[in-house]
């Protein structure tokens, strides 16, 4: 699976929008990019995934670029509860039925909303 | 009901002890995971079981052992565990579907070795 690159933390507003980016140069055709996120002391929470469209769903929206190199998660409105560590992984889809749900997550972002 | 639900919340055993961490969920995913997760670390993978099957380890020592009874549940016997191996320790499932991995996560059990 390709690796993901992530800034190790970011700082939000409260109410404004929150950008997350995520390079991933390496990505193959038939991988997904997916978002998940972990909540102090809680397990990951699943947020979005995409494979070369933008996605929009009640939690985010993910924009990917043409190329697929990187891409972004956008809160659309922050609070006080989405600071959380947010993890980008790329995986492959149909990956030779050896890797079910092998989510590799890397570093992620810390990303803090303030008031 | 889309949970996963992990038992218990927070274990500490001894070196010589034998104890095994629960893990159920009722969605009717078919593929249930174990992941180790350090202090301000990102979540690692254990093991992998696809239809009650074990089908990846990822070369986990033999003091864990995992076991998978039914679809339902996933059990994680542990026995001569080190300090080192205090951690979090977080269940997931998903569908056995591989073009779209939504994987459901546990809370977890903070294990304490001492």
């Amino acid at each position: 699976d390709a690796k993901t690159t992530q800034p190790p933390s970011m700082d939000c507003a409260e109410g404004r929008a929150a950008n997350l980016p995520c390079n991933h140069s390496t990505i193959s055709g038939n991988e997904y990019v997916y978002w998940y996120r972990q909540i102090h002391s809680q397990g990951p929470q699943y947020i979005i995934h995409g494979l070369k469209n933008n996605e929009t769903n009640e939690m985010a929206s993910l924009i990917i670029t043409e190329d697929r190199k990187s891409s972004t998660l956008i809160l659309p409105h922050a609070t006080l509860r989405d600071t959380a560590v947010y993890y980008c992984i790329v995986r492959a889809y149909n990956a030779g039925g050896t890797s079910y749900g092998k989510l590799t997550f890397g570093q992620g972002t810390i990303l803090t909303v303030h008031p | 009901d889309t949970e996963v639900t992990q038992t218990p919340k927070h274990l500490v055993m001894g070196m010589t002890n034998k104890k095994s961490l629960k893990c159920e969920q009722h969605m009717g995913h078919r593929a249930m995971y174990w992941y180790k997760q350090k202090a301000k670390k990102p979540p690692e993978l254990m093991f992998v079981y696809s239809y009650e099957k074990l089908s990846i380890n990822e070369s986990v020592p033999s003091r864990f052992s995992p076991e998978c009874p039914n679809s339902s549940l996933l059990n994680l016997h542990l026995h001569a565990l080190q300090p080192e191996d205090s951690a979090l320790y977080l269940c997931a499932s998903s569908q056995d579907d591989e073009g779209s991995i939504r994987a459901f996560f546990g809370q977890g059990t903070r294990l304490t070795v001492v």
